[in-house]
């Protein structure tokens, strides 16, 4: 069965450096999005990408983080200046469709650490 | 503003049941369950659109009282791979880019 699939699995980053996470959606699907999920608490929606643009952001998506489909099948998010608190789990995920009878399948997940 | 889940932790033995609740004090469009496992990625589990329907996956079935703007999750003769944490997610229109999730339920199925 096709799968979101994310690189690293694990990234440890100096507070103040940039890192970009990449993500390979499934392939016939359109609709991209990142989450991520602070140790212990909720998933939090960050982005979602349509159609080579972003579609919706949450507060926490800011000047800081950007997001780029830069071939037919990466999606990668990147933090230019990290900070402590983003230090989390993100998660890609994928849509096929635009119907919210479609369901969002997510990757493995990214765990970025910052020291 | 995110949905509220209840109860937010429940343990089972083996073959009991279970009703894990996700309200929402705005209009919802659709309902999204997914299951966590410690480290693992979310599983979906089943979406619920407006129209207050329901649905059942093996012995995992929800239902969406539009309502209420409530939405549960039903897990009945519960299985030890039960376990895990269960967020729901909900959308707000049809477009369904953004999922707002919940604070999640714990679930643990002891033998």
């Amino acid at each position: 069965e096709p799968e979101v699939t994310q690189t690293p699995s694990h990234q440890v980053t100096q507070m103040g450096q940039e890192v970009i996470l990449r993500c390979v959606p499934i392939s016939n699907h359109l609709y991209f999005y990142w989450y991520r999920q602070i140790l212990g608490q909720k998933v939090e929606f960050l982005v979602s990408f349509y159609n080579n643009e972003i579609s919706e952001k949450s507060e926490i998506f800011d000047d800081q983080f950007s997001v780029e489909r830069p071939d037919g099948s990466n999606f990668t998010l990147k933090i230019r200046s990290t900070k402590l608190e983003d230090s989390a789990m993100y998660f890609c995920a994928s849509r096929r469709g635009g119907n919210s009878n479609q369901p969002q399948h997510f990757g493995d997940g990214t765990r970025l650490s910052i020291l | 503003q995110q949905p509220v889940q209840s109860p937010q932790a429940v343990i089972l033995r083996e073959g009991e049941d279970a009703v894990i609740n996700c309200s929402s004090s705005k209009a919802l469009y659709s309902v999204h369950w997914y299951r966590q496992k410690h480290g693992e990625a979310p599983v979906f589990l089943m979406i619920l659109l407006k129209g207050g329907e329901q649905k059942g996956h093996e012995k995992i079935s929800a239902s969406f009282n539009e309502k209420k703007q409530q939405s549960s999750l039903y897990l009945t003769a519960s299985q030890l791979s039960y376990s895990g944490t269960y967020f729901c997610g909900t959308g707000a229109n049809n477009a369904g880019n953004m999922l707002t999730f919940g604070g999640g339920t714990r679930l643990m199925v002891k033998p």
